[in-house]
């Protein structure tokens, strides 16, 4: 987990309510990304950017939102717009050969709705 | 299209026996292929890749992968199990050249027993 600080490491959100997940690393790494987890689904992709002010859609980005205005940070929002947000959130980064280049992983924060 | 598939959700193994957990992946032309471990409540860490080159990769703690083109396979192997090593193992692809992100597989549940 070295590099890579995600915090809240536990967040209880009411329905209805849009939280914010912050992801900070300082391993330099141009790319950032960030996968919900559900048991028994492995990882999915929310959303990656490889430069700052730059970011793309990945498999299931409908409710959340991003923003890259600093290298080392890359916050997640999650939207009252996603139907079923409680899982475990995991933001990862990696060095700007991004195809090749190894992902390194935070920590993570459980997003739990109430 | 890229994908991956770990077909067993759990593997069982006697501590001091040799442990695989298999993987299999489906990609257009060459694939890079990753080996990740996760520990309860914890981020995923990096066990090793193949990108090119030597088909037997070694990474940490005693795991080694053997990449197979021809059964399009990336099997994770440790000659000697310990319980320390009991975690939740992904695999994961990316097809070399592609613009499309890193797919992972659904997870193995390893459990070593004393």
């Amino acid at each position: 987990d070295g590099g890579i600080t995600q915090s809240p490491k536990y967040l209880f959100r009411k329905e209805g309510q849009n939280v914010t997940l912050s992801c900070e690393q300082n391993l330099n790494h141009d790319a950032m990304y960030w996968y919900r987890q559900d048991p028994g689904q492995g990882l999915r992709l929310i959303y990656y950017s490889q430069i700052v002010n730059d970011f793309q859609k990945g498999d299931i980005a409908e409710g959340y939102s991003v923003s890259r205005e600093k290298k080392e940070s890359f916050p997640l929002t999650v939207t009252s717009a996603q139907k079923n947000p409680t899982a475990f959130y995991l933001c990862a980064s990696s060095t700007e050969d991004s195809r090749q280049g190894t992902q390194y992983f935070g920590p993570g924060t459980r997003l739990t709705v109430l | 299209a890229q994908s991956v598939a770990q077909p067993e959700d759990q593997v069982n193994v006697a501590e001091g026996n040799p442990l695989t957990v298999k993987c299999t992946y489906s990609v257009s032309g060459n694939p890079y292929l990753f080996w990740y471990v996760q520990y309860p409540n914890r981020g995923l860490q990096f066990l090793l890749k193949y990108i090119t080159g030597d088909n037997l990769v070694k990474g940490s703690y005693g795991f080694e992968a053997e990449f197979n083109k021809s059964q399009t396979s990336f099997h994770l192997k440790k000659p000697s199990a310990l319980v320390s090593d009991s975690a939740l193992y992904f695999c994961a692809v990316r097809e070399a050249g592609s613009a499309r992100q890193l797919t992972f597989g659904s997870g193995t549940q390893l459990t070593v027993l004393p």
